[in-house]
């Protein structure tokens, strides 16, 4: 079975310095997706990025961006320029691509926080 | 991506009573699911909901406890069944296949329940 692991269970910052939360993974599948997902406090879930296992080249969305090792099993995400509104939940999550339903595996989260 | 609304959005109710949480999307989708999250913990498969069938539930999760209806592409809805103080938590409904690729889960606001 596929499992995520987020070391991290705390982080902290300083407000415009950069940040890597890490992850890793587990699967003896080759086809999958990875995910990043934020929760502020609101508790609303953000998708802040995705990755394709196929792919090479790492995914990045603004000041969001992973490092996707796949030969080490590693999806981190870097978040350079932090901002207040950064604070949250983050959780690395994995999707397999032979999953007709769609089913995500989360992490168990990684709290950041954004130190003024 | 798909917008998802939840209501209620939050409830207080007794023991042993029931509640029905709503999940609405503006857009056909494939698949809903339904999440428990305690508080700073990760989430928690409940059952996955496929339109037209029955929803298939994670193991320790039962029918009888946590029914759930999809009459149709849009719409689904959680009741929580004779709850206890243990059922307080964040519920939250997402939704997949919709016209991405990827088919990553977007996710509603959720419902906080507390039971006294």
């Amino acid at each position: 079975a596929q499992t995520v692991t987020q070391s991290q269970p705390e982080m902290s910052v300083q407000e415009a310095e950069t940040v890597t939360l890490s992850c890793t993974y587990d699967t003896s599948e080759s086809d999958y997706y990875l995910f990043w997902y934020k929760q502020p406090p609101s508790r609303q879930m953000i998708l802040v990025i995705r990755q394709e296992a196929y792919k090479q080249q790492n995914a990045t969305e603004n000041r969001f961006s992973v490092n996707f090792q796949k030969a080490a099993k590693s999806f981190s995400l870097k978040i350079s320029d932090s901002q207040l509104g950064d604070a949250a939940m983050y959780f690395c999550a994995y999707r397999s691509a032979a999953d007709r339903d769609d089913k995500i595996i989360f992490g168990k989260g990684t709290r950041l926080h954004i130190l003024p | 991506s798909a917008v998802i609304s939840q209501k209620p959005s939050r409830d207080i109710c007794q023991r042993g009573t029931s509640l029905t949480i709503q999940c609405q999307v503006d857009s056909q989708v494939t698949m809903m699911f339904w999440y428990r999250q305690q508080p700073g913990q990760s989430l928690t498969l409940i059952a996955t909901a496929n339109q037209g069938s029955e929803a298939t539930y994670e193991s320790g999760f039962v029918i009888d406890k946590f029914p759930i209806s999809r009459p149709n592409l849009t719409f689904s809805t959680l009741t929580v069944s004779n709850m206890s103080p243990e059922d307080s938590s964040i519920y939250l409904c997402s939704v997949s296949g919709g016209h991405s690729s990827y088919n990553e889960q977007f996710f509603g606001p959720g419902t906080r329940l507390t039971v006294l």
